[in-house]
């Protein structure tokens, strides 16, 4: 398994402002990616963190509204740009963990935008 | 093509019965069948998972049956706990890129 830090847990910033959600892991992995989970809804997949290339993203998701960085292999960000209201939401980081794929989730950030 | 559907969206289970989560997906490139347990506050944990070439799975009191003929997978949750009330996704996906479930709420009643 693999210990995965984020940073901040929760938030509650002003609609308009950004603001940038920190990912760390404990140990080197080849794949980071960012889930979005709305209040009571399911994760759905944002963006794929390449390190040392620009990140992928969904269908949906763009990379002005969410730019993304991973300067190694054990670190990444999240930026949510221009918020609003309806970026209210978890923010998750995940990791793969070994040669079985297995996917593993950080505690999430709470964001609120007011 | 791109849905996982699960079934029931909340479940109520006495102390020491059986918890049984239904999912149904469409892409059949998909390759591995993850279930996670999230409990409020909490980033999803990973469960139990499944790949296709096997019907059955089980560690300790979770057990995955996989039917890929119906592209049909399931979570039973055998002698069921109160401290097993969270709310459970399965998950369907290859390379690392998943797609989830609504999430079933389960209940265990003490």
């Amino acid at each position: 398994s693999a210990v995965i830090s984020q940073k901040p847990s929760r938030d509650i910033c002003q609609r308009g402002t950004s603001l940038t959600i920190q990912c760390q892991v404990d140990s080197q992995v080849t794949m980071m990616f960012w889930y979005r989970q709305q209040p009571g809804q399911s994760l759905t997949l944002i963006a794929t963190a390449n390190q040392g290339s620009e990140a992928t993203y969904e269908s949906g998701f763009v990379i002005d509204k969410f730019p993304i960085s991973r300067p190694n292999l054990t670190f990444s960000t999240l930026t949510v740009s221009n918020m609003s209201p309806e970026d209210s939401s978890i923010y998750l980081c995940s990791v793969e963990v070994g040669m079985n794929t297995e996917a593993f989730f950080g505690q999430g950030t709470r964001l609120t935008v007011v | 093509q791109q849905q996982v559907k699960q079934s029931p969206q909340s479940l109520i289970v006495q102390k020491g019965g059986i918890s049984i989560i239904n999912c149904a997906y469409e892409n059949t490139a998909f390759d591995y069948f993850p279930w996670y347990q999230q409990f409020p506050g909490k980033g999803p944990a990973l469960l139990i998972a499944i790949r296709p070439d096997v019907s059955e799975k089980k560690e300790g009191r979770f057990t995955i049956s996989f039917n890929k003929s119906a592209k049909q997978f399931s979570l039973h949750i055998m002698d069921s706990q109160p401290g097993d009330s969270a709310t459970y996704f399965c998950a369907a996906g290859t390379q690392m890129k998943y797609i989830f479930g609504t999430g079933t709420r389960l209940k265990v009643l003490a």
